[in-house]
């Protein structure tokens, strides 16, 4: 079946300029996850949604972050004025959230620049 | 202290070796443990979960020791396709994942 999605898969954008990162879960995973991985970095992780409840932000590094998931499905996470310590690369995950299950399934990423 | 610390390496092995990476994690708190395999410019992709008795797959073993939070994997008979970063990875119970920041293996022909 269709894996984690995101989109796009490469963004440029100049310092100081908003961007949104889009992930599609894989279909049935109520979890969804936001990390990202600096170059030569572990992952690092961001915010995690599980259905309806409140989502975990406690990785969001400022203010400048934000995510939402509508309708428990699609992600986007956005950067407000983009600073070039923001270039990384975000990755966006989805699990079943089972017990026994929480095998987190990556998407591509979406490759952030900032110049 | 990092929560999940690897040696980073790079560790050249000649094909056919054996190698081994080591982890260890601060969290004794810490639920289920797992290795991700990272080829360059690619996302993470699970390896293998990690058991407290040991489990293999394959030509690769890993192990888990509680009592000094110590998380391995070993891998025979290395071939070429082996090559890419190996993240120890951690659930500590807050439900994202704990990556170390890997370590990277190049097998040689």
């Amino acid at each position: 079946g269709a894996g984690v999605s995101q989109s796009p898969s490469n963004k440029v954008t100049e310092k100081g300029k908003d961007v949104e990162l889009r992930c599609d879960p894989i279909s049935g995973h109520t979890a969804l996850y936001w990390y990202r991985q600096s170059l030569g970095q572990g992952l690092e992780f961001l915010i995690y949604f599980q259905g309806n409840s409140a989502p975990d932000k406690s990785g969001l590094p400022s203010d400048r972050f934000s995510a939402e998931r509508t309708g428990g499905s699609v992600s986007t996470l956005t950067i407000q004025r983009t600073q070039q310590e923001d270039s990384a690369v975000y990755l966006c995950a989805s699990s079943l959230e089972v017990i026994g299950a929480d095998t987190q399934y990556f998407g591509p990423g979406t490759r952030l620049t900032v110049l | 202290r990092k929560e999940v610390e690897q040696d980073p390496g790079p560790f050249n092995v000649p094909e056919g070796a054996t190698v081994a990476f080591n982890c260890t994690y601060s969290n004794s708190a810490s639920q289920s443990f797992f290795w991700y395999r990272q080829d360059c410019r690619k996302e993470p992709k699970l390896l293998m979960s990690v058991y407290s008795s040991g489990n293999e797959d394959g030509r690769f073993t890993a192990q888990l020791n509680r009592a000094s939070q110590y998380i391995s994997l070993l891998i025979r008979d290395s071939k070429l396709s082996d090559s890419a970063t190996y993240l120890c990875v951690v659930n500590t119970g807050r439900r994202a994942l704990t990556f170390g920041s890997g370590t990277r293996l190049q097998v040689q022909p």
